[in-house]
């Protein structure tokens, strides 16, 4: 069974760095391509970028570029998404998702991380 | 504003049949990118439920079918239950911006 599991709720000030994970299990990591998508509160989903853990390979939204940082470790599975310095509207839950290896869509979801940042 | 658009909201009684509008331009779902569709209930990640225009996943019930034409694609839900009441978002890929949803569509089962 494909999984994918995030890091827990995060509360910061704004200013602060963070990364934040999402660890697969189930399937070969390398194989599929790991997208990071934003909801700010009431809002609706919004693409940030993909990496594809096989090359660390990455394609990052327009309205992301410079914001965030995207990385893997191959050996523990793991997909990261970092900010240098949050600000109060980086709050958000942040999901990554696996891609699909025969369409664009995204197949399997983590449960989302909750980041509040805040003074 | 998304460069797929959809209504915020939409209702329909038990029983009926509603359908989901997702609207985009020739740079997106009008260049041949594939429409997708996910369902949302409020506090948890989205669930695929429609892939590459017209296909279900194993175990999303045939309710729920998708169908897609020139720059437009829509979300069909027939014999609406009170558990489809959720939030619907169209995904699909453009030639300049990378991925894209929709803005959402909040369904409500009267």
């Amino acid at each position: 069974e494909v999984q994918l599991v995030q890091s827990g709720t995060e509360m910061k000030k704004p200013g602060e760095s963070l990364r934040i994970s999402c660890q697969a299990s189930g399937y070969r990591f390398s194989n599929n391509w790991i997208g990071w998508v934003r909801q700010m509160p009431g809002k609706g989903l919004e693409w940030m970028g993909l990496i594809f853990p096989g090359d660390s390979d990455t394609r990052v939204s327009p309205s992301f570029e410079g914001q965030v940082t995207m990385s893997v470790d191959k050996s523990i599975n793991t997909a990261y998404l970092q900010w240098s310095s949050l600000k109060a509207s980086d709050t958000a839950i942040y999901f990554c998702a696996r891609r699909s290896l025969s369409a664009r869509n995204f197949d399997s979801w983590g449960q989302g991380t909750l980041v509040t940042v805040s003074s | 504003q998304s460069e797929l658009t959809q209504p915020p909201s939409l209702s329909g009684a038990p029983g009926q049949r509603v359908i989901i509008s997702c609207t985009g331009s020739t740079s997106n779902i009008g260049a041949g990118y594939d429409v997708h569709w996910y369902q949302q209930f409020p506090g948890v990640a989205p669930k695929l439920l429609i892939y590459a225009n017209t296909n279900r996943p194993s175990g999303v019930p045939d309710r729920f079918s998708g169908s897609k034409s020139g720059t437009s694609a829509s979300l069909a839900i027939s014999g609406l239950q009170a558990e489809d009441e959720a939030d619907y978002y169209c995904q699909s890929s453009d030639s300049s911006l990378g991925l894209l949803f929709g803005g959402g569509t909040k369904l409500t089962v009267l």
